[in-house]
């Protein structure tokens, strides 16, 4: 069974801290991709990475960087967190050659709340 | 700009009914549409994935349209249940890796 797992659900941190959520997939997936998830936005894409050691920016990726050290495992990190970056984080990975039966598999989410 | 729609925002049924979701695309150019249901505070559970080479797919109670010339799509519910209620997801998918543009999402209340 697929699995994409989050290193926190929950998460609370301080205005100025340096935040790191975690996210690791075992199905061997090149793609991984980082969403948040605000009320009356959606979800919207922040960063992805199609191989180890690389990274693109999706539609929203200020305040945040990416780290891919190993395939199974992609890090998005806040450098200096912000009130405004209190939001449900998610993350995806799929399949690199993307045919048009793939799908994303999601993780359970992280809720971070910046003080 | 893709932009994908989600109406309604939010709808409450009685148990027992039969309902549509409805999802609207600017962009016809897509490799396939998606449909995600979300429980509160939960993580995405996709439910059927038609490509774009297809109109419609089912799985159990679910069925699933895509009409591309017209940019649109619709998720219908057979004999709603109170389990079914979530928010639902309407995506597609844009460029070789994947990505995908969500809707709003449309909350569904089913009552007993």
């Amino acid at each position: 069974d697929v699995k994409v797992t989050q290193s926190s659900r929950y998460l609370v941190k301080r205005t100025g801290e340096k935040v790191f959520l975690e996210c690791v997939q075992d199905m061997d997936h090149e793609n991984m991709f980082w969403y948040r998830q605000d009320p009356g936005l959606g979800l919207r894409l922040i960063y992805f990475s199609y191989d180890v050691k690389m990274k693109e920016k999706g539609d929203i990726p200020e305040g945040y960087s990416v780290s891919r050290e190993k395939k199974e495992r992609f890090s998005l990190i806040l450098e200096s967190a912000s009130t405004n970056q209190t939001s449900m984080y998610l993350c995806a990975s799929s399949l690199q050659y993307y045919s048009n039966s793939d799908t994303q598999y999601f993780g359970p989410g992280t809720r971070l709340t910046v003080l | 700009k893709q932009e994908v729609t989600q109406i309604p925002a939010a709808l409450s049924v009685p148990e027992g009914e039969n309902l549509v979701l409805n999802c609207s695309f600017t962009d016809s150019a897509i490799y396939n549409l998606q449909w995600f249901r979300q429980d509160p505070g939960k993580g995405l559970t996709s439910l059927l994935l038609i490509q774009s080479s297809q109109r419609e797919q089912t799985s159990g109670r679910l069925n699933a349209s895509l009409d591309k010339s017209s940019g649109r799509s619709t998720l219908y519910i057979a004999a709603s249940q109170p389990g079914d209620s979530a928010t639902y997801l309407c995506a597609v998918t844009r460029g070789s890796q994947g990505n995908l543009i969500f809707g709003k999402g449309t909350k569904l209340s089913v009552k007993p």
